[in-house]
């Protein structure tokens, strides 16, 4: 069965490096989101991409925060300068049409920002 | 005022116990309404989507009460399998839209 995928599982870094985290989505979906989730807390929505650009973000995506698409398969994260209170757990899901709202997620990466 | 509610449990409750699942969501104009699984540092797993007229997939029925912004999830003939956190989950829009999650209530089914 065809699922997301997400690089790496664990990340750990100092305060104020940058980090990307990488997901390959389901490949005939076209709709792809970043969530968050920090330990203890509820899922929280950061961006939604389709057709190469933003769709949606919300007010925690900030000017911190990228998303790219370099190629057919990869959907990237990157966080410019890392701050203590981005340790979570950041899920990247997709889903394949803008008529379907299951999302499917990947199974998340863990980054520490010590 | 939070956007999704739900009581953060736990719910411990024997095998074969039926248990409920609460939730109201602020947002009259959500749209689309769905229960996930968590299990513990997992991805969401969707459950199952709840629709106006009720809906059943085995031993779980999820009900929608738009009037009151409500939503229920039952889960008859529990397994232990089933421990987990269960979330409520909404859109705005049906289609590409953000999910706004709940919480999560957290089951544990002993044996």
């Amino acid at each position: 069965e065809p699922e997301v995928t997400q690089t790496p599982s664990h990340q750990v870094t100092q305060m104020g490096q940058e980090v990307i985290l990488r997901c390959v989505p389901i490949s005939n979906h076209l709709y792809f989101y970043w969530y968050r989730q920090i330990l203890g807390q509820k899922v929280e929505f950061l961006v939604s991409f389709y057709n190469n650009e933003i769709s949606e973000k919300s007010e925690i995506f900030d000017d911190q925060f990228s998303v790219e698409r370099p190629d057919g398969s990869n959907f990237t994260l990157k966080i410019r300068s890392t701050k203590l209170e981005d340790s979570a757990m950041y899920f990247c899901a997709s889903t394949i049409s803008s008529r379907s709202n299951e999302q499917f997620f990947g199974p998340g990466t863990r980054l520490t920002v010590l | 005022r939070k956007e999704v509610e739900q009581d953060p449990g736990p719910f411990n409750v024997p095998e074969g116990a039926t248990v409920a699942f609460n939730c109201t969501y602020s947002n009259s104009a959500s749209q689309s309404f769905f229960w996930y699984r968590q299990d513990c540092r997992k991805e969401p797993k969707l459950l199952m989507s709840v629709y106006s007229s009720g809906n059943e997939d085995g031993r779980f029925t999820a009900q929608l009460n738009r009037a009151s912004q409500y939503i229920s999830l039952l889960i008859r003939d529990s397994k232990l399998s089933d421990s987990a956190t269960y979330l409520c989950v909404v859109s705005l829009y049906s289609g590409n839209t953000p999910l706004v999650f709940g919480k999560g209530t957290r089951l544990s089914v002993i044996a």
